[in-house]
């Protein structure tokens, strides 16, 4: 079964704590991606990454950082630094960052900090 | 940085009524792409029109791209309960990742 999983579905933390969200996908695409949705709210990017090894900040990457050491795995973790980090984070998948190709998203990961 | 702005924020129709949602964005586009989320789950790729293309048909949804009014427009024919969820566009501009709006939320009532 191709497609693009994260863990936990549901996370709580304290506050002060760090807490890494999981992405992997077997879809063998290039590109991987996270984003955060509040309520009644869009997507914003955190991160994306092209390739293995390389990563750029989206358009909200504080108090956030990634690693991408395998093509299948790109891991959020949410630091003490972000201020508010209580959301939904999606994980998205596609061939190449640009050019016309759709994103394959995961299930997501509900983050409470408390 | 938000592109695209859904229009209604929400639309709340009968089954078998047409459902149509609008998409405004700010800049020249490379495409527009539409998604649609279920509640609490991840986003599905519904449909992509390209900048040079006017219209673009997929089962009952039909997508509009008026490039000179930097708008798009999705509609849903024959709606059914089961198309109740939250529906994104997202632009791509440039050599640079999707930007997606903030959604407009489709309640479809049997």
């Amino acid at each position: 079964d191709g497609g693009i999983t994260q863990s936990p579905k549901y996370l709580f933390r304290k506050e002060g704590q760090n807490v890494t969200l999981s992405c992997e996908q077997n879809l063998n695409h290039d590109a991987m991606y996270w984003y955060r949705q509040d309520p009644g709210q869009g997507l914003r990017l955190i991160y994306y990454s092209q390739i293995v090894n390389d990563f750029q900040k989206g358009d909200i990457a504080e108090g956030y950082s990634v690693s991408r050491e395998k093509k299948e795995s790109f891991p959020l973790t949410v630091t003490s630094a972000q201020k508010n980090p209580t959301a939904f984070y999606l994980c998205a998948s596609s061939r190449r960052d640009w050019g016309g190709y759709e994103q394959y998203f995961g299930p997501g990961t509900r983050l409470t900090v408390t | 940085s938000q592109q695209g702005e859904e229009d209604p924020q929400a639309l709340s129709i009968q089954e078998g009524e047409n459902a149509t949602m609008n998409c405004s964005y700010k800049t020249s586009i490379n495409n527009l792409q539409w998604y649609r989320q279920n509640s609490g789950r991840g986003l599905v790729h519904l449909i992509l029109i390209r900048s040079n293309e006017r219209e673009k048909h997929s089962g009952r949804l039909r997508v509009t791209l008026d490039t000179s009014k930097k708008s798009s427009s999705l509609l849903i024919t024959a709606s059914r309960a089961a198309d109740t969820a939250s529906y994104f566009c997202a632009t791509e501009s440039g050599n640079t990742p999707l930007v997606f709006g903030k959604g407009t939320r489709l309640s479809v009532i049997a």
